[in-house]
């Protein structure tokens, strides 16, 4: 089974604070996501990566960064924290669409309070 | 550019009930659709696609999804209602041409015993 992990489920930080949540897949995958899930508006890509050190920026990438150092990691920042980026973020991972295989998985998810 | 509507914010159904949760999606080229599930607490997890063939695709905990092009609905259905079924659902789109997959509003069903 695919395993997506991060590395908090509940995360509070103060407005300004350097944020950071990781992600680590386990099943080899070239793809990963970030999104952010808000009642009512479902489920917003934020950035997402295709291959190490490669990047494209989503729907909502304002206010974030991304990096991916190793193929399983992908890391998202918030460079400064504010209270609008109070909300659920999850992390997945899928096989490139090459593959025929368009799955994504998820991980858990993080609840990120910024006060 | 690409979309996905779930024109239903929350669909209630008796136990043993048939449900449908609706979906409607735009895209310029091929659609590629999805629909995901997430239960209180957890991830999203998958639950079916249409990529191409027939219109009527199976996935699993036994729902299933009807493609209708001229319609352009893709939407999730099941015969027999569980209490366990009770949890949000997204439908998600991609347009062939594209990277990226879009996701819709949800829709929050609840099966009542």
């Amino acid at each position: 089974d695919v395993k997506v992990t991060q590395s908090s489920r509940y995360l509070v930080k103060r407005t300004g604070e350097k944020v950071f949540l990781e992600c680590v897949q386990d099943m080899d995958h070239e793809n990963m996501f970030w999104y952010r899930q808000d009642p009512g508006l479902g489920l917003r890509l934020i950035y997402f990566s295709y291959d190490v050190k490669m990047k494209e920026k989503g729907d909502i990438p304002e206010g974030y960064s991304v990096s991916r150092e190793k193929k399983e990691r992908f890391s998202l920042i918030l460079e400064s924290a504010s209270t609008n980026q109070t909300s659920m973020y999850l992390c997945a991972s899928s096989l490139p669409w090459s593959s025929g295989s368009y799955e994504q998985y998820f991980g858990p998810g993080t609840r990120l309070t910024v006060t | 550019a690409q979309s996905v509507a779930q024109p239903e914010d929350q669909v209630n159904v008796a136990e043993g009930n048939p449900l449908t949760v609706k979906c409607t999606y735009s895209v310029s080229g091929n659609p590629y659709l999805f629909w995901y599930v997430q239960y209180p607490n957890r991830g999203l997890q998958f639950l079916l696609k249409y990529i191409t063939g027939d219109n009527l695709v199976k996935g699993s905990y036994g729902f299933e999804a009807e493609f209708n092009k001229s319609q352009t609905s893709f939407h999730l259905k099941k015969p027999s209602a569980l209490v366990s079924d009770s949890a949000l659902y997204f439908c998600a789109v991609r347009d062939g041409g594209y990277q990226k997959v879009t996701f819709g509003t949800g829709t929050k069903l609840q099966v009542i015993p």
